[in-house]
């Protein structure tokens, strides 16, 4: 199984509501990511868990909140959200060898509409 | 940052190679070359990567300057498939983490 899934596939939530996303893998992969993505913009690094443990937060704002509950699962909580947060919210993971090159493995994204 | 210059856009016939070019003039020793493809609508793919020698999988081939100032992915038999955006990074100061530029998109044609 070299797949991460990550569920929904689409969303659609309004500035008040609380929604989350789900990310999946049984690759025994380590290290898990969120990356966001513009229409016709290059995957902006989110979030970085390595061992479960958040290692890597690029300044993102506080109505993102991700959650490691284990290491094959990824969540990304959203609560408050504006439409400038619509984009595709894409999960990967890898083997976190700490001190050798990666390969990440990307989901398909949830592509997510702010109204 | 992302730390290469790709061209935005190349097209190429069916059938024959594809050869994107990729410039990282400020590579340092320890940075590997990695690329990456997004086909429409789903996530970035995992090609191939390098330090120094050139690299052959089954999807590709890495060609990498003897002063790794620059490099080539190589698609030997291009198909429509293989329409996608190309990104060519390098790993971010020893993260090995993917900051993704903006890529070459590809249209392969018939």
């Amino acid at each position: 199984d070299t797949e991460v899934t990550q569920t929904p596939k689409h969303l659609v939530m309004g500035m008040t509501n609380k929604k989350s996303l789900k990310c999946e893998q049984h690759m025994g992969h380590r290290a898990m990511y969120w990356y966001k993505q513009k229409a016709k913009k290059p995957p902006e690094l989110m979030f970085v868990y390595s061992y479960e443990k958040l290692s890597i937060n690029e300044s993102v704002p506080s109505r993102f909140s991700p959650e490691c509950p284990n290491s094959s699962l990824l969540n990304l909580h959203l609560h408050a959200l504006q439409p400038e947060d619509s984009a595709l919210y894409l999960c990967a993971s890898s083997q976190d060898q700490r001190d050798r090159p990666e390969k990440l493995f990307f989901g398909s994204g949830t592509q997510l509409s702010v109204l | 940052d992302a730390k290469t210059t790709q061209p935005p856009s190349m097209d190429c016939a069916e059938g024959r190679a594809a050869n994107l070019p990729c410039n990282h003039s400020t590579i340092s020793g320890n940075e590997y070359v990695y690329w990456y493809r997004q086909i429409h609508s789903q996530g970035p793919q995992y090609i191939i990567h390098g330090l120094k020698n050139n690299e052959t999988n089954e999807m590709a081939s890495l060609i990498i300057t003897e002063d790794r100032k620059s490099s080539t992915l190589i698609l030997p038999h291009a198909t429509l498939r293989d329409t996608a955006v190309y990104y060519c990074i390098v790993d971010g100061g020893g993260s090995y983490i993917p900051t993704f530029g903006r890529g070459t998109s590809l249209i392969v044609h018939p």
